[in-house]
């Protein structure tokens, strides 16, 4: 399983830019990059997932560099309502061969008025 | 969809009482897990299922845990005796396997006293 390291907490204020790296050294050919985001007393939320370059949707992108050994996940002009423990999970979501879903200690971010 | 249902919600109990967590995955999924979570360990993935065979129950503490999954639609976990240590917040998870994402439940929190 290939092993993920995020910051353990970040700060931000309202309308900046976030952006959340996550280091993945060992990912494996068949391996994706995939995003959750919980809110307190609520189960993690999928954001979004990639497997290289970049990929958009109405919530966030995503940046994977060529040699997939780490991800950023980019949140445009950020509210409070972003406030949540963000996870970055690396694995083979389509696989038959029975991933497990490992979710490591995640980002706490913070965002202030 | 009504997504992934877990009852109860909350559940107060004393040790040594026989504890049991139900879930019911969304229609047309074939994969389920059970998680764990704590503020000293995170979120821990407990077991497996998928088409209702357990796959991985390495991450059953121990064996007062057990889980089943008789169909499609309903799963339980076990926890007879409980201890206080046990006390956390249990989330059951689906997913459609061609697509990959996770469904989360709102999750059961249970205090053991």
């Amino acid at each position: 399983l290939a092993k993920t390291t995020q910051p353990i907490s970040m700060d931000s204020y309202e309308g900046q830019e976030v952006n959340i790296t996550c280091s993945h050294n060992n990912i494996a050919t068949n391996d994706y990059i995939t995003w959750y985001q919980q809110f307190p007393s609520q189960g993690p939320r999928f954001i979004i997932q990639g497997y290289k370059t970049k990929v958009t949707n109405e919530v966030a992108s995503l940046f994977i560099p060529a040699d997939r050994k780490s991800s950023t996940l980019s949140l445009p002009r950020v509210s409070l309502s972003d406030t949540a423990v963000y996870y970055c999970l690396v694995g083979d979501p389509l696989g038959t061969g029975f991933q497990k879903l490992v979710f490591g200690t995640g980002t706490r971010l913070l965002v202030s008025p | 969809d009504a997504g992934v249902i877990q009852s109860p919600r909350h559940e107060v109990t004393e040790m040594g009482q026989e504890v049991t967590l139900r879930c019911k995955p969304i229609s047309g999924h074939n994969s389920l897990f059970w998680y764990r979570q704590t503020m000293m360990r995170g979120l821990e993935l407990l077991i497996y299922f998928n088409n209702n065979v357990p796959i991985d129950d390495s991450g059953m503490p121990e064996d007062r845990f057990s889980a089943k999954m008789p169909n499609a639609s309903f799963s339980t976990l076990k926890i007879q005796p409980s201890e206080p240590r046990d006390s956390a917040v249990y989330f059951c998870a689906s997913r459609r396997d061609s697509t990959g994402e996770l469904f989360f439940g709102e999750g059961s929190r249970l205090t053991v006293l």
